[in-house]
């Protein structure tokens, strides 16, 4: 079982549709989630950090974390075609030092 | 810098040969990690320094890796007498002391035929 798991896609939805990207991961003692977006052939930028369980919300994205269920999801309202990337989950352990350990990424295409 | 800065951005190389791949992070940041990403994947942890010492050195695949950073900044990774599946993008993030967030370069794409 890999550490951190994501559904490698594509996820696709039309315009103005709310996408949902979902990651579970199997260690109990991560205590901070992050989602990555990563455009074709650009490196990863952080788009949400999340460490408690319940809702964050930024703009037209929340995550959402479990911990109960090892479960946090990302959801973009109001789709734009510009959010067509990979989007990456991370999870970092308590006692792991600030190593992040990263889920092999959703791919997400937004059709207009 | 600006960014985190990494060199080569592209490299060819034949079975065999030795590699090296430099990060320059950005200034300030004491925290350094260098990750593998193979075509369609997701990232690889390969090592993190906390200024010129690497508490964690698990992800490193084999002894033909092996990194150093010097002067708490800059850091070279170094792969050894290549192989195919060595074929990745190696990507380079630093962070402030350990922060919660990196900062990722823009990646060395290393192809050995």
């Amino acid at each position: 079982q890999k550490e951190v798991e994501q559904n490698s896609g594509p996820l696709s939805v039309p315009e103005g549709a709310i996408a949902s990207l979902n990651c579970t991961y199997s260690d109990r003692g991560s205590q901070s989630f992050f989602w990555y977006r990563q455009y074709s052939g650009k490196s990863p930028e952080l788009i949400m950090s999340i460490y408690s369980n319940g809702d964050k919300e930024d703009g037209r994205f929340t995550a959402q974390l479990n911990k109960a269920s090892q479960y946090v999801s990302l959801l973009i309202r109001d789709s734009q075609p510009s959010d067509s990337a990979t989007y990456l989950c991370a999870v970092r352990r308590d006692n792991a030092g600030n190593m992040l350990t990263f889920g092999g990424g959703t791919r997400l295409m937004v059709k207009p | 810098g600006a960014g985190v800065s990494q060199s080569p951005s592209n490299k060819v190389t034949e079975k065999g040969k030795d590699v090296e791949l430099r990060c320059d992070p950005i200034s300030g940041h004491t925290a350094l990690y260098w990750y593998r990403q193979s075509l369609g994947q997701g990232l690889e942890f390969l090592i993190y320094f906390q200024g010129n010492s690497a508490p964690d050195k698990s992800g490193l695949p084999s002894d033909r890796f092996s990194a150093e950073r010097t002067g708490g900044s800059v850091s070279t990774l170094t792969i050894q007498r290549t192989q195919q599946e060595d074929s990745a993008v190696y990507l380079c993030a630093s962070s402030f002391n350990g922060a919660n967030v990196l900062t990722f370069g823009a990646g060395s794409r290393l192809t050995v035929l």
